[in-house]
């Protein structure tokens, strides 16, 4: 199976900063790579696939980069509802795996 | 709009075997080129993909589960269905149904807990 490391963990932000997450392949997956938002008692929302393309209805502040083993999905002007967990999956491969998560919080 | 919905017991007993019905509305499940889903999420971790069927009935398996998984769908009924058997407290968690584009989830269910007790 291909493994999914997420960095940070966690991250304390406030309202209006640009924050970055890191996913990280245990292999090549080219650019098959999903950027998902949970929100607690909530299922997953789709926002980037393919590693950058914005799923319709997603904000532009949203945006997505990487390829190969390393991506990143940044933030760019924290709002309110943004306040929540990350999990990038990646597709390349079955079993499709999901990362660790990142919970991000005030 | 396409909507995804589970149903099914929300308590199993340990070695008995878990049954869900994810019912589509909105859109035919024979139609397109979509794949329908299953992933479940252990409560505070993280999310695991246990696999999904196409129209035609072609599957793919988590190797992790797959001695005890058996997706199927009933495109009559615009349903497709999850059983795992031999279940264990490991087993418990929240279960979702979602469509799948053949690389990214674009339509989830709302989820539906399943407790192993």
């Amino acid at each position: 199976d291909i493994q999914m490391t997420q960095s940070p963990s966690s991250l304390s932000a406030s309202m209006g900063d640009r924050i970055t997450i890191t996913c990280r392949a245990s292999r090549d997956i080219n650019n098959y790579l999903n950027w998902y938002q949970q929100k607690p008692g909530k299922a997953p929302n789709l926002l980037i696939y393919s590693a950058s393309t914005l799923q319709t209805g997603v904000p532009s502040r949203f945006s997505g980069s990487g390829s190969g083993t390393d991506f990143t999905l940044t933030i760019g002007s924290l709002q309110p509802e943004d306040f929540a967990t990350y999990f990038c999956q990646q597709t390349y491969n079955t079993p499709f795996t999901f990362g660790p998560g990142t919970t991000v919080d005030v | 709009q396409v909507q995804l919905r589970e149903s099914g017991p929300g308590l199993v007993k340990p070695s008995q075997t878990l049954s869900l019905t994810c019912t589509v509305s909105g859109a035919s499940i024979s139609r397109g080129t979509y794949y329908w889903t299953w992933i479940r999420q252990p409560a505070g971790k993280t999310l695991e993909w246990i696999g999904r069927i196409y129209p035609t009935g072609t599957t793919n398996y988590n190797p992790s589960l797959k001695s005890r998984v058996i997706i199927s769908v009933d495109t009559s009924r615009n349903q497709f269905f999850l059983k795992l058997s031999s279940v264990t407290a490991a087993d418990t968690a929240v279960y979702y149904c979602a469509r799948d584009r053949t690389y990214s989830v674009d339509v989830w269910g709302k989820g539906t807990t399943v407790t192993v007790s």
